[in-house]
């Protein structure tokens, strides 16, 4: 009964180094989202993604920052080059198939200094 | 403008009274959804709606989704210290690939 994991649960990164953020779904779910909820702001959208695949990325920015859902093992948010402006919440939900409740983990706070 | 507004953005009470908050929106959504956020944890997913006028209750808290699907409200009675945190509604719009459109937040004390 494990809900949706991520790792590392906090992250510090130096400016201009890379960000790795780990997501496992909740068993039986095949679908992955991506949220980045900035301090006094909601969460936002980012990207989401089923297996191999990225359904929609139009929360993305377009510039250092990636995400994969590979066949086997986590899906991966990756930022490349990190600057201030990237310490956030990254928060990751699952849900069973498209539309159905979106259950989220408990987040990976990065801070960029 | 944020697509869904949550109000009031805080809200402190004393334990054992009621309450209500709200979240608009002059869009549809499909369907809308309330969660709970500790500090430092994600958000719980507490209740989803989706028919116009729809009430569903979990415990204490009555949630409405408007005739309309533009708006709802969740209901407090006899509120207490643990219901104390963070309360987001999200809403899915139709056609948009199921990614949520989060308000800001309630935040709700309830003191002893």
């Amino acid at each position: 009964n494990a809900g949706v994991m991520q790792n590392p649960r906090h992250l510090v990164r130096r400016r201009g180094q890379e960000a790795r953020l780990r997501c496992s779904p909740m068993k039986g779910h095949s679908h992955v989202y991506w949220y980045r909820q900035l301090p006094e702001e909601g969460l936002k959208f980012m990207v989401y993604l089923q297996k191999e695949n990225i359904i929609d990325e139009s929360g993305m920015p377009k510039e250092r920052f990636s995400a994969e859902f590979p066949k086997e093992g986590p899906s991966i948010l990756r930022i490349q080059q990190v600057v201030r402006g990237d310490s956030a919440a990254y928060f990751c939900a699952s849900s069973r198939e498209s539309g159905n409740e979106q259950y989220f983990g408990p987040g990976t706070r990065l801070t960029v200094t | 403008t944020q697509l869904l507004e949550q109000s009031p953005q805080f809200l402190s009470i004393q334990e054992g009274e009621n309450l209500t908050v709200y979240c608009n929106s002059s869009s549809v959504f499909s369907s809308l959804q309330w969660y709970r956020q500790e500090p430092g944890e994600g958000p719980v997913l507490l209740v989803t709606v989706v028919t116009g006028g729809e009430v569903k209750k979990l415990k204490r808290l009555t949630f409405q989704f408007g005739d309309a699907r533009k708006d709802s409200s969740l209901h407090i009675t006899a509120a207490q210290p643990g219901d104390t945190g963070l309360y987001l509604c999200a809403g899915e719009r139709a056609g948009a690939n199921s990614k949520l459109t989060f308000g800001k937040g309630i935040t709700l004390s309830v003191r002893p």
